[in-house]
């Protein structure tokens, strides 16, 4: 059973705050790392997917590094906005063909 | 382009009784796969279908089977109902196989409350 923890469970925050939250995962057989936003009352929604030690993403205000070595990928939103308030989860592929999600950080988001 | 459509959205059933769901992927799409949503879980992956083979399936009991159809089509059968198997049941489709750093596209779920 592979174990993908994501941290903190849920977050409050003023609208404008900075934020990041922490997804945890086995370094070893690697193939990739997902973050997915899931609004409520809508589907999972795909951010990004990282493959390579060292990835940036960015999308507007979100971004996200990842560090295969020592297995954790970080998920950043600049200025949180209300409508960033969301669940963001993430995912992890092994080598083998297999992709575990953590259990997700939820973010709300105080005008 | 249309996007994954979950059948029924809603769904209420009885202990004993038996459940199946239904996920249309995105045309093109091969792989689909289910996923169970309780409170305060995650999503636990139930099994992945790709070109009519099951490829992967996770920690669920005999009870949760499924099958996919030639047009990619899948459908969840649920048999025996347990008032634990009340949860969100998401589909989700991508071209290649899941697992293989595919983006997955989600349906909207079937809320399935047992009683």
């Amino acid at each position: 059973i592979l174990n993908v923890e994501q941290s903190p469970q849920s977050l409050h925050v003023q609208e404008g705050d900075s934020t990041n939250f922490t997804c945890s995962f086995p370094s070893s057989n690697f193939y990739a790392l997902h973050w997915y936003r899931w609004e409520t009352a809508k589907s999972p929604e795909a951010l990004f997917v990282m493959t390579l030690n060292g990835d940036e993403k960015k999308k507007g205000r979100i971004s996200a590094t990842l560090n295969t070595k020592e297995g954790y990928s970080y998920l950043y939103i600049k200025g949180s906005q209300p409508e960033d308030s969301a669940t963001y989860l993430c995912a992890f592929d092994t080598n083998a063909g297999k992709s575990t999600f953590g259990d997700g950080t939820t973010l709300t988001v105080k005008p | 382009k249309a996007g994954v459509t979950q059948t029924p959205r809603y769904l209420i059933k009885t202990r004993g009784q038996q459940v199946t769901l239904s996920c249309s992927p995105i045309s093109g799409h091969r792989s689909v796969s289910w996923y169970q949503q309780t409170p305060g879980q995650g999503l636990q992956f139930l099994f992945e279908y790709f070109s009519e083979t099951q490829r992967n399936k996770g920690n669920f009991p005999g009870r949760f089977s499924g099958r996919q159809f030639s047009n990619s089509r899948s459908e969840m059968n649920v048999s025996t109902l347990e008032l634990g198997d009340s949860a969100l049941y998401l589909c989700a489709s991508s071209l290649g196989r899941t697992g293989g750093g595919e983006k997955l596209f989600f349906g909207s779920g079937t809320q399935l409350s047992v009683l």
